[in-house]
C-alpha cells in the first residue's frame, strides 16, 4: 500500500506565501495530484506531476522529487478564500485505477 | 464546476438500512470512481466502474456494490449500513481505463447513519 504524510494544519497570513509538504512510500509511483477541498465541499484538482521538478500554475505551484518521495505544494499571495483541506494523493501503477490521499493539511488565513 | 452530479446530497439512515447513492460523470467520462470520505480524513476508495464493468476495488466489504450504466452514470449501493459508514461519499469521474487520467469529484452525498 502507499503511506502518504503531511502535516495537519497550518496558519498563515493574507499576502504570505505557504508550502505544504507531502511524503510518500509507493511502489511503481505513477504521479502525484493535490486537491483543494473546502469544508462540506467537494474536492477540486489543483496540481498533477509525474516528472520531477516545479509546475507553476498561477499562484500555486507543486514540486516533486520521485528519489525523496517528497512532493510540496506552494501557495503564494495567499487570500481568505485559500482557506481549505489540501489533499495529496498518489497513483501507483500497480493498482493505477485509484487514488491513495494523505489525510490532508487545514490551511487557516488570517487577516 | 466539474460537471459532476451527484444525488441526493444528504441522506440519513438507520443502522441495517439499505442505500442507494447516485452519481452522474462529466460529459465524455466513461470512467466513475466511488471514495468514502470520513471525517477530518484523506477519501478512501471503495471502486471504480469502466464502461460498465468493475476495474478495481478498494478495501470495503461486500456489502458495498456498485453499477454503470450505459450512459456511464453509476450507483453506489450500501447494504446493512452500520454507524462507521457515515461519511462524505464522493464520486469521481475521468476518462480511460485506469490511471491515465485526473480524476474530477462531484460535490458528494453526505450520509449519517443512527
Amino acid at each position: 500500500g502507499q503511506n502518504i504524510d503531511q502535516p495537519t494544519e497550518m496558519t498563515a497570513t493574507e499576502g504570505a506565501i505557504v508550502q505544504i509538504n507531502c511524503t510518500y512510500q509507493t511502489s511503481g509511483f505513477n504521479g502525484l495530484f493535490w486537491y483543494q477541498q473546502h469544508a462540506g465541499e467537494a474536492p477540486t484538482f489543483l496540481s498533477y506531476n509525474v516528472l520531477d521538478g516545479l509546475e507553476e500554475k498561477g499562484r500555486f505551484s507543486s514540486f516533486l522529487s520521485r528519489s525523496k518521495g517528497y512532493s510540496y505544494l506552494l501557495l503564494k499571495e495567499l487570500q481568505m478564500k485559500d482557506s481549505a483541506s489540501y489533499l495529496c494523493a498518489v497513483r501507483s501503477s500497480l493498482n493505477d485505477y485509484k487514488l491513495s490521499f494523505g489525510a490532508g493539511t487545514t490551511v487557516t488565513v488570517r487577516a | 464546476e466539474t460537471g459532476v452530479t451527484q444525488s441526493p446530497t444528504h441522506l440519513i439512515k438507520t443502522r441495517g438500512q439499505q442505500v442507494t447513492l447516485r452519481c452522474s460523470s462529466q460529459s465524455g467520462h466513461n470512467t466513475v470512481s466511488w471514495y468514502q470520505q470520513a471525517l477530518g480524513q484523506g477519501p478512501q476508495f471503495i471502486f471504480q466502474y469502466y464502461r460498465e464493468e468493475e476495474n478495481g476495488r478498494g478495501n470495503f466489504p461486500p456489502r458495498f456494490s456498485g453499477l454503470q450504466f450505459p450512459n456511464y452514470s453509476s450507483e453506489l449501493n450500501v447494504n446493512a449500513l452500520e454507524l462507521d459508514d457515515s461519511a462524505l461519499y464522493l464520486c469521481a469521474s475521468s476518462s480511460g481505463r485506469g490511471g491515465g487520467e485526473t480524476q474530477y469529484f462531484g460535490p458528494g452525498t453526505r450520509l449519517l447513519v443512527l
